[in-house]
């Protein structure tokens, strides 16, 4: 089985300071992970992508995540927020046997202050 | 189309009708999912398509939902005898095959079951 955790319901950062978006997962083979966004009245978009290779991994927006095996994490992060960042983030897992299911986790919502 | 589009976006139905949530993915894109997210939660895995074939239907809930794709492009899901707990946002989402592509995801269809 595989699962996606984020432990946080919400993380609140002023503008111009760096933001973290926590995510961990479970899966049996190797996973495929993705950060999604939600703005309000809006549809899922997709912002980044790891699938192999480098850890760091770099997407839209100025977005960027780690993928880190050994503590099994892929933490989004931007070096400085602005306030149209504010939305709901959910982390994806995708396990490479069974790559038609994503599990999504509960989903951050992010808010940036000016 | 440019993008996923479901219809209706908006459903409301008394307990016990019958329900069709209709999906058009991206032309082209033989990979076809349904989800079902609820207030607060992450998007819920219900079925995955690959061209015509079901291949993944582990995450319908009970025999009373089904999905078809019976030409390989248009989706339609199908919901009986409706139940209030079936109350969700309905998204479709497609992608040009499984593995590690990016879903694109509809608005979403939204269900109230009265």
């Amino acid at each position: 089985a595989q699962s996606v955790a984020q432990p946080e319901d919400q993380v609140n950062v002023a503008e111009g300071n760096p933001l973290t978006v926590k995510c961990t997962y479970s899966v049996s083979g190797n996973p495929y992970l993705f950060w999604y966004v939600q703005y309000p009245n809006r549809g899922l978009q997709f912002l980044l992508k790891y699938i192999t290779g480098d850890n760091l991994v770099k997407g839209s927006y100025g977005f960027e995540a780690e993928f880190n095996k050994s503590q099994t994490s892929f933490h989004l992060k931007k070096p400085s927020a602005l306030v149209s960042d504010s939305a709901l983030y959910f982390c994806a897992v995708r396990d490479n046997t069974n790559a038609g299911k994503s599990t999504f986790g509960d989903g951050t919502t992010l808010t940036v202050k000016p | 189309g440019a993008g996923v589009s479901q219809t209706p976006s908006n459903k409301v139905t008394e307990k016990g009708k019958y329900v069709e949530l209709r999906c058009d993915p991206i032309s082209g894109h033989t990979a076809l999912y349904w989800y079902r997210q609820s207030l607060g939660q992450g998007p819920e895995f219900l079925i995955y398509f690959q061209g015509t074939g079901a291949a993944d239907d582990s995450g319908l809930p009970n025999d009373r939902f089904f999905a078809v794709r019976p030409e390989g492009s248009v989706s339609t899901l199908k919901i009986q005898r409706t139940e209030r707990g079936d109350s969700a946002v309905y998204l479709c989402a497609s992608s040009p095959g499984a593995g590690a592509n990016v879903l694109t995801f509809g608005a979403g269809s939204r269900l109230t079951v009265l």
